[in-house]
């Protein structure tokens, strides 16, 4: 069965500093990947996503992700995080069929 | 277009009452997922529908729970009867088929039974 582990529960950074969120998924197919964030009380909304092509893909916000095959990875990354991106971050994969599999959430908190 | 739109956004209900949540779809999307988010669980599936028919209920947690999907604009999430672990936020999603098929979630129905 498809599964996708997150890491990190709960991040804490300064403003400035770098993101690396961790994500990886058990499927050998063919996969789609998202990133979802879910702002305090809000629903969740598309970060980016990768179907095909340049495994670097650049979303909203200044937030990117690589896809490294190999290591069945897809990390989240923002080389300078701000107050505004406290949020609850998840990893999504699709394999296959058309529902997701989420991960379970990292939550990120930026102290101003 | 209006995204997801979910009714009630708040429902505080006492155990043993019955539970409606409802969803629209954006218009023109054909598949439409309702999942449950907790602190415990985090985001589950519960069940999928396409064109209307449900694909894979095997997420709903027990004969309590039923979806129901009568037409492409409307579908239903009934708990009957509802308990005090049933709270949670549910989220209404819908995605157009085909490879390029972004979810969009709704505003989400927070949940309390007493």
């Amino acid at each position: 069965a498809q599964s996708v582990s997150q890491h990190n529960h709960h991040v804490i950074l300064s403003e400035a500093a770098s993101l690396e969120l961790g994500c990886n998924y058990s499927y050998g197919g063919t996969v789609n990947l998202f990133w979802y964030v879910q702002y305090p009380g809000q629903h969740l909304q598309l970060l980016l996503k990768y179907f095909s092509g340049d495994p670097l893909v650049k979303g909203i916000k200044g937030f990117e992700a690589e896809f490294i095959k190999s290591k069945f990875s897809f990390n989240l990354r923002k080389p300078s995080v701000q107050w505004s991106d406290t949020a609850e971050y998840f990893c999504a994969v699709r394999a296959g069929a058309n529902n997701l599999f989420f991960g379970t959430g990292t939550r990120l908190t930026v102290i101003p | 277009d209006a995204g997801v739109i979910q009714s009630p956004r708040h429902e505080v209900t006492e155990m043993g009452q019955e539970v409606t949540l409802r969803c629209k779809p954006i218009s023109g999307h054909d598949y439409l997922f309702w999942y449950r988010q907790t602190m415990m669980r985090g985001l589950e599936l519960l069940i999928y529908f396409n064109n209307n028919v449900p694909i894979d209920d095997s997420g709903m947690p027990e004969d309590r729970f039923s979806a129901k999907m009568p037409n492409a604009s409307f579908s239903t999430l009934k708990i009957q009867p509802s308990e005090p672990r049933d709270s949670a936020v549910y989220f209404c999603a819908s995605n157009r088929g085909g490879a390029d098929n972004e979810q969009f979630f709704g505003p989400g129905t927070r949940l309390t039974v007493l």
